[in-house]
């Protein structure tokens, strides 16, 4: 069975500060994808990555995915209240998705 | 393109009804996935799709759960019997294939089973 474990499960922040979540397995995915959801909304797809070692970024997130492609970080620079939301991680293999329980971000203005 | 739909939203019924999803995809997307969500986890698989041939099912969908996608298009998910432990979200994605596994979510219909 593969599982993924997401850290921390839940963080609350101030408006402008910087944060890291992680996302670990002990599984290789083809593939991992982060997404936010919102409450009653379905999760929105922010990045998928395909390559051990790849980063990408898309404004002020930053996506790593682990050499060993195992596991993956999400960082955010300067948050804000707008970032608010569920972060879960999802890896991909043989056609499916393996989500992680996510990490609750709560962005105080 | 205008995403993926579901419907209804909202339900809210009666333990021992039936109630039935309907999940559209992006068009053109051949696979067609259903998973469930309750408070406090991620999304867990249930079914999917790929065109009109259903290819794997959750160990989580049990003999009152069924799905279909006869056309290839649009899906639906059925469960009888209900219970109050199936009250949860239920959430449909979609996918062109390719190699990436990147899957397109729908907003998601909330059961409660009263």
């Amino acid at each position: 069975t593969q599982l993924l474990e997401q850290s921390p499960q839940f963080l609350s922040i101030q408006e402008g500060e910087n944060l890291t979540v992680y996302c670990n397995s002990s599984s290789v995915f083809s593939s991992l994808q982060w997404y936010r959801q919102e409450p009653g909304e379905g999760p929105v797809l922010l990045v998928t990555v395909v390559t051990g070692g790849e980063v990408k970024k898309l404004k002020r997130l930053t996506f790593q995915f682990g050499d060993a492609r195992k596991d993956s970080s999400l960082h955010i620079t300067a948050a804000q209240p707008g970032d608010t939301g569920l972060y879960l991680c999802a890896g991909g293999s043989n056609y499916k998705l393996t989500f992680g329980k996510g990490t609750l971000l709560t962005v105080n203005p | 393109d205008t995403g993926v739909s579901q419907d209804p939203r909202h339900k809210i019924t009666k333990r021992g009804q039936n109630v039935t999803f309907r999940c559209d995809p992006i068009s053109e997307h051949n696979r067609l996935y259903w998973y469930r969500q309750t408070l406090g986890q991620g999304p867990e698989f249930l079914t999917y799709f790929q065109n009109e041939a259903q290819l794997e099912k959750s160990r989580l969908l049990s003999d009152r759960f069924s799905a279909e996608r006869p056309k290839g298009s649009f899906s639906t998910l059925e469960i009888q019997r209900t219970e109050q432990g199936d009250s949860a979200m239920y959430l449909c994605a979609s996918t062109s294939g390719g190699g990436t596994d990147t899957q397109y979510f729908g907003p998601g219909t909330r059961l409660t089973v009263l």
